[in-house]
């Protein structure tokens, strides 16, 4: 069973701190990677895909791959309360694209 | 970007009674859909993967009797759950493919309530 783990959290963090979001992978062949941002009552939104080892920057969001690790994280800067909401990893699967998702990690941002 | 459409955004309907829950790709072509649900405070959970011109691919423990779904054309697929029943009450979240071949991007979910 292919899996994508998050820490559930609640992570919190204060305004204008770095937020640092973990996901671990068990399939080592898969080759994508991305960050969702969901709100609450909201569909989730992309917001970071990585492909190849190492960071990836993209405004305030950093995203770090490390496949002899597993390992996919997500750098959120100068946290703000808008950025509170749960963040999604997920990893591709299959050869039609299907992505397993993990099961979020809730971010709140306090002022 | 890829923007997805969903309609409705909320339905109600009775037990018993049948819905149908549009997904569009408006600026693009999408050979391949997906179907999620998501029930309260849990994550998404992938029901299908809709094909253009071909059957569904149903995941494990999804009845494609029940959850019928069609892609006739490039830029719509449809989702209809079927005798619906109270349990079904969940959020239904369509998402395609954009340019790149395994970014999915997602329309705005449709809130089914079966009372």
């Amino acid at each position: 069973q292919k899996e994508v783990e998050q820490n559930s959290g609640p992570l919190s963090v204060p305004e204008g701190a770095i937020a640092s979001l973990n996901c671990t992978y068990s399939d080592r062949v898969s080759q994508s990677f991305f960050w969702y941002r969901q709100y609450s009552g909201k569909s989730p939104e992309l917001i970071m895909s990585i492909y190849s080892n190492g960071d990836k920057e993209d405004g305030r969001f950093t995203a770090q791959l490390n496949k002899a690790s597993q390992y996919v994280s997500l750098l959120i800067r100068d946290s703000q309360p808008s950025d509170s909401a749960t963040y999604l990893c997920a990893v591709n699967e299959g050869s039609q694209g299907n992505l397993i998702f993990g099961k979020g990690t809730k971010l709140s941002v306090k002022p | 970007g890829a923007v997805v459409s969903q309609h409705p955004s909320r339905v109600i309907c009775k037990s018993g009674t049948s819905v149908k829950i549009e997904c569009r790709s408006l600026d693009f072509q999408a050979t391949t859909m997906f179907w999620y649900r998501q029930f309260p405070k849990q994550s998404l959970m992938l029901m299908a993967t809709s094909n253009e011109g071909s059957k569904a691919t149903y995941e494990q423990g999804v009845e494609k009797d029940k959850f019928l779904i069609n892609h006739a054309s490039l830029t719509l697929s449809t989702l209809t759950v079927t005798s619906a029943h109270p349990e079904d009450s969940s959020f239904y979240i369509c998402s395609a493919h954009g340019t790149s071949r395994y970014e999915q991007y997602f329309g705005p979910g449709t809130r089914l309530t079966v009372t």
